[in-house]
């Protein structure tokens, strides 16, 4: 059983379209994150949530739309692809209260923007 | 605001060889963890040691080890005896409250044979 698994790992679209990822977690954690990773493999929070609620939003633009149904899944929505949205983002989760801090991530998802 | 750095984008090491890695940090806050990550070529980012910010003892994890010097905000990882299979990305990361890790920008390690 994956722990923390995302859906699609690849993903190829046009500039313009609008596409979706999917994480969910099995571990029974109460916060999920969205990561990115660009070209030059530097790895930069975008959203956390802990248990449904939006925690951390840092600076990212309005086309970018995370969803948590339930504590298990975070979603990630984005609207009118650009380029420089070409990049592998790893959703990841983490227990909260008394814990060891251990973020639990996904395989990844790359997506490519043309 | 947190930051996390390491000065070294790429490291080589002879295999068998002792490798040090280096990561700075800075925070305001008093309790936070520290960890190390690696990534290979397969991208999974994989948790390679852990140190919480109260213990004074640096902690230790088979051939991986860290030195952490809490008053110099500095927090090294040693791999000894170098294998093939630790050639990856590592990423020194630290966790604040509210949940929050951030990450440095990596360091590229290669083994040679």
């Amino acid at each position: 059983d994956t722990a923390v698994s995302q859906t699609p790992k690849y993903l190829v679209t046009q500039m313009g379209n609008d596409k979706s990822i999917k994480c969910e977690q099995n571990l029974g954690h109460d916060t999920m994150y969205w990561y990115k990773q660009d070209s030059k493999k530097f790895l930069k929070i975008m959203f956390s949530y802990n248990n449904k609620e939006l925690i951390i939003n840092e600076t990212v633009p309005n086309r970018f739309s995370p969803k948590s149904p339930d504590k298990a899944h975070l979603n990630l929505h984005i609207n009118s692809l650009e380029l420089g949205d070409s990049a592998v983002y790893f959703c990841a989760s983490s227990p909260t209260g008394a814990d060891t801090g251990e973020l639990f991530f996904g395989e990844g998802s790359r997506l490519t923007v043309l | 605001a947190q930051t996390v750095t390491q000065s070294q984008p790429e490291m080589s090491v002879q295999e068998a060889e002792t490798v040090t890695l280096s990561c700075t940090y800075d925070t305001s806050e008093s309790d936070y963890y520290l960890f190390w990550y690696k990534q290979p070529p397969s991208r999974q980012m994989i948790l390679v040691i852990r140190q919480e910010a109260y213990k004074q003892q640096n902690a230790t994890e088979n051939r991986f080890s860290v030195n952490f010097q809490k008053a110099a905000k500095s927090f090294s990882l040693k791999i000894s005896d170098s294998q093939l299979g630790d050639a990856a990305m590592y990423f020194c990361a630290l966790k604040t409250s509210y949940d929050k890790v951030i990450f440095g920008p990596g360091t590229s390690l290669s083994v040679i044979p």
